[in-house]
């Protein structure tokens, strides 16, 4: 079973829908939970984190967290075609000074 | 505010031949992580580093090497390089006691 498990896309999501990524993880010691953006041949970009269970909004993004489920997922609302990308899940033990274990990622196209 | 850099963009060596991959982090930041990305793949924890000393390792063999420096940069360096070695990679700074990483835009290393 692997650390952290997305699956791998592609996801196809009208402009305007809601985008809906999930990300599974192994480790139920697990605590910070992070989502990254990666463009086609760029690094990935740090858009959301959470540490909590329960919904964290930033804009048109939403975190939730299910611990019990060992579960997390992103919503993105409103979606772009500038949101087509690759998105990260990334998982740590402790809240700082802790290694990131990465999904494969979930590649999104947003369809105009 | 200054953002992770990293340098070079690009690199072409040969095998068995040794590389050294530098950056500097993001303003404020005294943490230091890499990572290596293969192509589809997650980035994979290779070492961090916090005052000057490594402090987590992930599954690389000895011939991935790193140091800090006193003003928190970094370099990583991979010895006898293999064909295996081409990846993205990936520096990331934090502040101590905060997890949330933030990417530089990466080395491109070719092993040819």
């Amino acid at each position: 079973q692997k650390e952290v498990e997305q699956n791998s896309g592609p996801l196809s999501v009208p402009e305007g829908a809601i985008a809906s990524l999930n990300c599974t993880y192994s480790d139920r010691g697990s605590q910070s939970f992070f989502w990254y953006r990666q463009y086609s041949g760029k690094s990935p970009e740090l858009i959301m984190f959470i540490y909590s269970n329960g919904d964290k909004e930033d804009g048109r993004f939403t975190a939730q967290l299910n611990k019990a489920s060992q579960y997390v997922s992103l919503l993105i609302r409103d979606s772009q075609p500038s949101d087509s990308a690759t998105y990260l899940c990334a998982v740590s033990k402790n809240f700082g000074n802790e290694k990131l274990t990465f999904g494969t990622g979930t590649r999104l196209t947003i369809i105009p | 505010d200054a953002g992770v850099t990293q340098s070079p963009t690009h690199l072409i060596k040969t095998r068995g031949q040794q590389v050294t991959l530098r950056c500097s982090p993001k303003s404020g930041h005294d943490t230091v992580s890499w990572y290596q990305q293969a192509l589809g793949q997650g980035p994979q924890f290779i070492f961090q580093y916090y005052e000057e000393e490594e402090r987590q390792r992930g599954n690389f063999p000895d011939r991935f090497s790193g140091h800090q420096f006193p003003n928190y940069s970094s370099e990583l360096n991979v010895n006898a390089l293999l064909l295996g070695d081409s990846a993205l990679y990936l520096c990331a700074s934090s502040f101590v006691g905060r997890n949330e990483q933030y990417f530089g835009p990466g080395t491109r290393l070719t092993v040819t």
